[in-house]
Order: structure tokens, then C-alpha cells, then sequence
């Protein structure tokens, strides 16, 4: 079946502008968790949303970061103003969700590159 | 918070002979630990995992064990061929998966 899938796959912005990413998680997963990996790091964790739970937005490195999940699914994660150092691969992962439902599918990722 | 270091950072091994790459974590409260295996602009896929009340598991040529007094867990594979090149990362998760934390990957070179 289809699995994770996020747009755009590259995006490049001149610093300054507000930029929009999607997520589509794997149908009928409740989780959904956005990282960040900067070049040759590990995945630096920024939110997780679980059904209609409030989503746990303590990775968000500041106020200009900010995401969604409508109706339980798609997810959008925008980041405002954005700085040279917000360049990075965004990635996106989805599982069933529940306490026995936790292996995470991750998105191609997004790479971000603000000029 | 949780913070895991992985080691090391690159690996090169000769085709058939074993790798190995190992984490130590610092919360006590984690007790999931996925393994992830990451090629070239692609996400990460998850290749083998453990929970904290399991001290190995094995899926053919890959293992993992898990020290929880020691806080430390690490993933072992055999018979190493040229597909098995790419990245690995180690992660350690609370009972609630609500968040991730992952080490910082280790690049395997399988010489053929």
C-alpha cells in the first residue's frame, strides 16, 4: 500500500519567507511525529500528534515553528520568518499508534534551503 | 531529558565479516529501541527493535541487545554485504512513544 508521502520533496526560499510543508501519513495510522536532520546528523524530534490528543510540541526549537494535523490525518508544518539555519531535511513518520501499535514508517523527507 | 550517543560514527568492514554499533542512553524511563537503517536521500526504515524487558532479539543476519543496568544497547550484524552500506541509527523511545530521540548515525562501508 501507499506509504508515507511528503511535499515538496525540495524547497528553496530566501530567508525571511514563511514556508509550508506536508505530511500524508500511511491511511488510518493516529501518530504522527515531524523531525528535522540537519546535514550528516541524527533526527532531532519537533512534534507528535496522537488521535485528538493536544500534539506534544516540546521539540519545536522556537516560536516560529508551528504544526498541524487536520481531521486526523494530513499535517502541514510551517515555519515563519525562516533563518539560514532552518536549512535541513524534514521528516515525516506515521504509526497505528496505541501501546502496542509503535513502529514508525518515515516520508522521503522535504529538503528545506533558505538562501 | 533523554540523550543517546551512538559510536561509531563511521564503520568500514570487508565484505562477510561482522559490524557492530552501539548506544548508550541516560532516562531510565526509555524502554523502546528501534534501529533504523537510512540510504541516500531517503527516510529512515526501521530494521529491527527491542523492548526494555527483552535482552536480544535476532532477525537473520541483524541482532540487537540490550544492557538496561548499563544503559546500553547495540545492534550486531553478520555475513555483511555490499547492500548493508548506509546509515544506522539507534533510538530510544518512552513507554508512550510520544517522542524519539535518536543518536547521531553511524555509517557502515561494506568493501566487496
Amino acid at each position: 500500500g501507499a506509504g508515507v508521502s511528503q511535499s515538496p520533496s525540495n524547497k528553496v526560499t530566501e530567508k525571511g519567507k514563511d514556508v509550508e510543508l506536508r505530511c500524508d501519513p500511511i491511511s488510518g495510522h493516529t501518530a504522527l511525529y515531524w523531525y528535522r536532520q540537519s546535514l550528516g546528523q541524527g533526527l532531532e524530534f519537533l512534534i507528535y500528534f496522537q488521535g485528538n490528543s493536544a500534539p506534544d510540541k516540546s521539540g519545536l526549537p522556537s516560536d516560529r515553528f508551528s504544526a498541524e494535523r487536520t481531521g486526523g490525518s494530513v499535517s502541514t508544518l510551517t515555519i515563519q520568518r525562516t533563518q539560514q539555519e532552518d536549512s535541513a531535511v524534514y521528516l515525516c513518520a506515521s504509526s497505528l499508534g496505541g501501546g502496542s501499535q509503535y513502529e514508525q514508517y518515515f516520508g522521503p523527507g522535504t529538503r528545506l534551503t533558505v538562501t | 531529558g533523554e540523550n543517546v550517543e551512538q559510536h561509531p560514527s563511521t564503520l568500514s568492514v570487508q565484505e562477510g565479516d561482522s559490524a557492530v554499533i552501539k548506544c548508550t542512553y541516560s532516562d531510565s524511563a526509555s524502554n523502546y529501541f528501534p534501529w533504523y537503517k537510512q540510504e541516500l536521500g531517503k527516510g529512515p526504515q526501521l530494521i529491527i527493535d527491542i523492548r526494555s524487558n527483552v535482552g536480544e532479539k535476532k532477525d537473520q543476519r541483524i541482532a540487537v541487545t540490550l544492557n538496561k543496568t548499563a544503559k546500553h544497547f547495540s545492534l550486531h550484524i553478520t555475513e555483511t554485504q555490499p547492500e548493508d552500506s548506509a546509515v544506522y541509527f539507534c533510538a530510544a523511545s518512552p513507554h508512550n512513544f510520544n517522542k524519539f530521540y535518536f543518536g547521531s548515525g553511524t555509517k557502515l562501508n561494506v568493501k566487496p
